[in-house]
Formats: structure tokens, C-alpha cells, sequence
């Protein structure tokens, strides 16, 4: 069974980084997708971005501030958000898709507020 | 960009209607959509990809169909478990964007 689990700060000062990690258990961490989305409490779904074979592809409104990476070593991979702003405030989840598939798997969010 | 337009917002329904929600995309994204639905605290959870196909261990009552630019997630005969919020989501040229959500409210 196929597991994810967001780890990181949760509470970031403003213009600091946002650090999240997810860990992958009951699967490799290999030819998968992996994705990062956000949910500004009482909104909706955002998609931050994602990461396959190397490959990344962001959401151009945050692409600027974005940068995941994957450690299949610790079959982990990793979402860093810049400069953030108390607009960043919200719940992070991670996510596995396969091609055309949809997001599968999820790990259950972890909150991040930005404040000072 | 692709924006993603669900109609209503909200809908109020009793346990045995059928339900119907509508997602319009801003320019074809052929079959690639995916339904989700999402409880209070909790994570989406997947239930249609590919416009129409239904996910393992997703009851048969959800259904999804469309392609081009609109699609429908209709719920043939509502339960108490499914008064929730659910999401369209767009899968086109490594571009992914959700529709703004629809609430099914109990009447």
C-alpha cells in the first residue's frame, strides 16, 4: 500500500523559504509523477507543480519562487517555495500520478502559515 | 493558460437524487480530466481520470463523460457519504489546473 507523508516547518516567517519534504513508503519513488498542490484554508486546489524522471514542470504563477526535487536514496522528494508571503498560507499536500492517470495517491496536507 | 469552469458552486440535493455537475475548459484538453472528491480535513481523493473512466474502488454510481472542452461527473443516486466537495482537474501539455470546486449540500 502505497503511502505519503509531508514533513517540514510549519510556520514560515515572511520573504524566508518554505521547505516541505514527502516520504514515499509501500513504493519506489521511481517512473512515477510527483506532485506538489496547495489549498488556502476555506479555498480551493492549486497545483504547484511536479517531477518525473528528472523533469520538472511548474505552475507559471509560482515558477519564479518554485523548485522541487526528488532523493530516491530516501525515496523522498522535496517542494522549496521562496519569498513567501502570507498569501502562501495553506495546506501543502503531495501527490503521485502515472501518465494520463490522475493523482492517485495523496498524503494527508500538513499546514504552513506564513507570518511573522 | 486553461481555466476550469464548474457549474454550480453549490448544490443542494437529497440521498436518492441525481446529481449532475458541469466542468468547461477555456480550450480542448481532449479526455484529459479527472474528478476528485474532497471531505472537510481530508485529501481529494481520485474518482474519474481520463474523463471517463472510473477509478478502482470507486463505487459505479459516479460516472464521468465529455471530451473537448465540457464534461459532466453525474452521481446516479446520492448517498449520505457523498455530500462533499468535488473538483475537476486539468491534464494538458504538462499544464494541471483544478476547477473552482462544487459543494453538494444536503437539502
Amino acid at each position: 500500500q502505497v503511502q505519503l507523508q509531508e514533513s517540514g516547518a510549519g510556520l514560515v516567517k515572511p520573504s524566508e523559504t518554505l521547505s516541505l519534504t514527502c516520504t514515499v513508503s509501500g513504493g519506489s519513488i521511481s517512473s512515477f509523477y510527483w506532485s506538489w498542490i496547495r489549498q488556502p484554508p476555506g479555498q480551493g486546489l492549486e497545483w504547484i507543480g511536479y517531477i518525473y524522471s528528472g523533469s520538472t514542470y511548474y505552475n507559471p504563477s509560482l515558477k519564479s519562487r518554485v523548485t522541487i526535487s526528488v532523493d530516491t536514496s530516501k525515496n523522498q522528494f522535496s517542494l522549496k517555495l521562496s519569498s513567501v508571503t502570507a498569501a502562501d498560507t495553506a495546506v501543502y499536500f503531495c501527490a503521485r500520478h502515472t501518465y494520463g492517470n490522475g493523482m492517485g495517491y495523496w498524503g494527508q496536507g500538513t499546514l504552513v502559515t506564513v507570518s511573522s | 493558460d486553461i481555466q476550469m469552469t464548474q457549474s454550480p458552486s453549490t448544490l443542494s440535493a437529497s440521498v436518492g437524487d441525481r446529481v449532475t455537475i458541469t466542468c468547461r475548459a477555456s480550450q480542448s484538453i481532449s479526455i484529459w480530466l479527472a474528478w476528485y472528491q474532497q471531505k472537510p480535513g481530508k485529501a481529494p481523493k481520485l474518482l474519474i481520470y481520463r474523463a471517463s473512466t472510473l477509478e478502482s474502488g470507486v463505487p459505479s454510481r459516479f460516472s464521468g463523460s465529455g471530451s473537448g472542452t465540457e464534461f459532466t461527473l453525474t452521481i446516479s443516486s446520492l448517498q449520505p457519504d457523498d455530500f462533499a466537495t468535488y473538483y475537476c482537474q486539468q491534464y494538458n501539455n504538462n499544464w494541471w489546473t483544478f476547477g473552482q470546486g462544487t459543494k453538494v449540500e444536503i437539502k
